[in-house]
């Protein structure tokens, strides 16, 4: 079992739905992150948080809007989506961004397949 | 800037043949090396690790070496299983900063035959 929990683990919607993805994870870590995967890709990182501050935004378009309320949990919402944003969406947390000699490596979400119609 | 190379797939092995897929990576000062596997229909999963040169890394009958004269990080195992068919993705990570990230090769398919 992943230690990340993200829900719900399938969803379809419309190119004008809004919609969230939601994570979350209870084992202490102040780094969370959001992946999107392409089928046969290696993931491609979005964002990230570190002490619930945004800290890295991969020029990712604004209708993807990521929110991180508390240290636990991380959302990101969805607004007027394109097919080609279809992909698995994987979340991710580390005990710290910046692993140093912690050398901390991420704990995957088990993700979220998207379908946008 | 840096980055990882894998081999590319599918691997397609026999039951308890002998497994090695190869990576090799392209960084300035001394990155930590990451083996993540991944089954189908979920996320990443770390395998093993290592944080500094010569280190090896093992877990489940896999190993690695972190082999900075040749920069590599090849994942081998003795004897697989059909329960180790995945997704394999060699990373590496150096963080000194809020903007560090982990960096993953392409990922390598490997396919056991019972």
């Amino acid at each position: 079992d992943t230690e990340v929990t993200q829900t719900p683990k399938h969803l379809v919607m419309g190119m004008t739905n809004k919609k969230s993805l939601k994570c979350e994870q209870h084992m202490g870590h102040r780094a969370m992150y959001w992946y999107k995967q392409k089928a046969k890709k290696p993931p491609e990182l979005m964002f990230v948080y570190s002490y619930e501050k945004l800290s890295i935004n991969e020029s990712v378009p604004s209708r993807f809007s990521p929110e991180c309320p508390n240290s636990s949990l991380l959302n990101l919402h969805l607004h007027a989506l394109q097919p080609e944003d279809s992909a698995l969406y994987l979340c991710a947390s580390s005990q710290d961004v910046v692993l140093g000699q912690n050398n901390s490596p991420l704990h995957f979400g088990n993700g979220t397949r998207l379908t946008v119609t | 800037g840096d980055s990882v190379t894998q081999m590319e797939g599918p691997v397609t092995l026999s039951e308890e043949a002998f497994l090695t897929i190869n990576c090799t990576y392209t960084a300035t000062g001394y990155p930590s090396l990451f083996w993540y596997v991944q089954y189908p229909g979920e996320g990443l999963q770390l395998l093993l690790k290592a944080t500094k040169a010569d280190d090896k890394g093992s877990n489940k009958g896999f190993e690695a070496t972190y082999r900075k004269e040749t920069t590599s990080f090849h994942l081998e195992k003795g004897s697989v299983q059909v329960s180790d068919s995945a997704v394999y993705f060699c990373a590496l990570f150096q963080g000194y900063s809020s903007a560090s990230k982990i960096i993953f090769g392409s990922g390598t398919r490997l396919s056991i035959r019972p």
